[in-house]
């Protein structure tokens, strides 16, 4: 069975500060693990991915996440927090060939001016 | 990737009525995925619903309560059947592209039972 779990329910830093959001999984297959953002009001947005290939994934406006096996995480990260970035962040798996997401229960992320 | 509509975007809704919401994709795709968002938490998957058969519920929805129709390749709909306060939630729908698959989103219908 997969699971996810997300360290942490609310975040909060200053803007210009760095953002770390958690993120470990379980899966007794290779995974597939995902972040999704989901400002006010509004679906989800696909940040970026990690499909067993560059373990140093790159997604959009600025952020990035480190999928490492040996510590079952995947963490995502940006260097500096704008005001923009303030928004619920969730952390998904899926098994091979995708289908079924298993989602996280979500960080909130504050930033402070 | 696609652009996915919903339909409603909200409605309010008496206990004991059903809601049809509506899901529209700008393209074909296979996959589509109906999820609930209740308040204040994270997203479960209610079932996949591939055109051409029947849909697949997960553990703890029935069609009972949540009956899926999947005509063609760029619409679905998810009925929300002899509602209860307990079933307002945002509902999404979501398609599945590439490979290996990443799901879009649409924006959810936002449902709250009365």
């Amino acid at each position: 069975a997969q699971s996810v779990t997300q360290l942490g329910s609310h975040v909060s830093v200053s803007e210009g500060a760095l953002v770390l959001l958690r993120c470990n999984y379980s899966s007794s297959v290779p995974p597939y693990l995902f972040w999704y953002v989901q400002y006010p009001n509004q679906g989800l947005q696909l940040l970026l991915k990690y499909t067993s290939a560059a373990t140093l994934v790159k997604g959009i406006n600025g952020f990035e996440a480190e999928f490492k096996k040996s510590e079952t995480s995947f963490h995502l990260t940006k260097p500096s927090a704008h005001m923009s970035d303030a928004a619920e962040y969730f952390c998904a798996v899926s098994g091979p060939g995708g289908g079924k997401l298993i989602f996280g229960q979500g960080t909130e992320l504050s930033v402070k001016p | 990737s696609a652009v996915i509509s919903q339909k409603p975007s909200r409605d309010i809704c008496q206990r004991g009525t059903s809601l049809t919401i509506q899901c529209q994709v700008d393209s074909q795709v296979t996959m589509m995925f109906w999820y609930r968002q209740q308040p204040g938490q994270s997203l479960t998957l209610i079932a996949t619903a591939n055109q051409g058969s029947e849909a697949t519920y997960e553990s703890g929805f029935v069609i009972d309560k949540f009956p899926i129709s999947r005509p063609n390749l760029t619409f679905s709909t998810l009925t929300v059947s002899n509602m209860s306060p307990e079933d307002s939630s945002i509902y999404l729908c979501s398609v599945g592209e590439g490979g290996p698959v990443e799901q879009y989103f649409g924006p959810g219908t936002r449902l709250t039972v009365t």
